[in-house]
């Protein structure tokens, strides 16, 4: 019974290769996120979505690609991937506006 | 531009005794305060909130404190236990222009010891 689960949970790829990062909640919630945890330990927001619509899209690269199907899931698809994208990638869920979001377990992504 | 701040990294503390994490923030318009822990190779679960309209929330062992003309919380575990060392992050959220996106600090990591 899973609240927020995301697959894979560790991904090792090569430089320039694309690869897709899945995400989904079963909590009933409206908004998804993703953050990304980099080396130095800091979790930053990178997406937003509510309804399935992007409300936050921070100065990310635009070979970050969310994709909203439905409000159940979101998925992060990444092409060209580069060696500064090695990163922990999580997702979470929330209510509407609640602060209060609930975290995926992450997924490692190890770029060589 | 960090705008919420965890300026101790680490933190041991033996059993039974009382551990204080602390946070510091920087954007005036944060009205929602959260403290996650996290486990190694686990997403961050959520332990504990206040809203900027109070200076104290408990709930059994944890306790939240904000000092808001400081710009400043903290999270009292008391009493530790050895299951509570992990990292803690504190978070915040507003109604600025970030939307719905938490701020969080970097971590404390606690270890407490037997």
């Amino acid at each position: 019974d899973t609240a927020v689960s995301q697959t894979p949970k560790y991904l090792v790829t090569q430089m320039g290769n694309d690869k897709s990062i899945k995400c989904e909640q079963n909590l009933g919630h409206d908004t998804m996120y993703w953050y990304k945890q980099d080396s130095k330990k800091f979790l930053k927001i990178m997406f937003s979505y509510n309804n399935k619509e992007l409300i936050i899209n921070e100065t990310v690269p635009n070979r970050f690609s969310p994709k909203s199907p439905d409000k159940a899931h979101l998925n992060l698809h990444i092409n060209s991937l580069e060696l500064g994208d090695s990163a922990v990638y999580f997702c979470a869920s929330s209510q509407g506006t609640s602060a209060l979001q609930y975290f995926g377990p992450g997924t490692r992504l190890t770029v060589t | 531009d960090q705008q919420v701040k965890q300026n101790s990294p680490s933190l041991s503390v033996q059993e039974g005794r009382i551990s204080i994490l602390n946070c510091d923030y920087t954007n005036s318009m944060f009205d929602y305060f959260l403290w996650y822990k996290k486990y190694p190779a686990e997403g961050p679960t959520f332990l504990i909130s206040i809203s900027s309209i109070k200076d104290k929330n408990e709930d059994g062992r944890f306790t939240v404190f904000l000092n808001k003309s400081a710009k400043h919380l903290s999270l009292h575990i008391v009493p530790s236990q050895p299951g509570d060392s992990a990292v803690y992050f504190c978070a915040a959220s507003g109604n600025s222009n970030s939307g719905y996106a938490l701020n969080f600090g970097k971590g404390t990591s606690l270890l407490v010891t037997p």
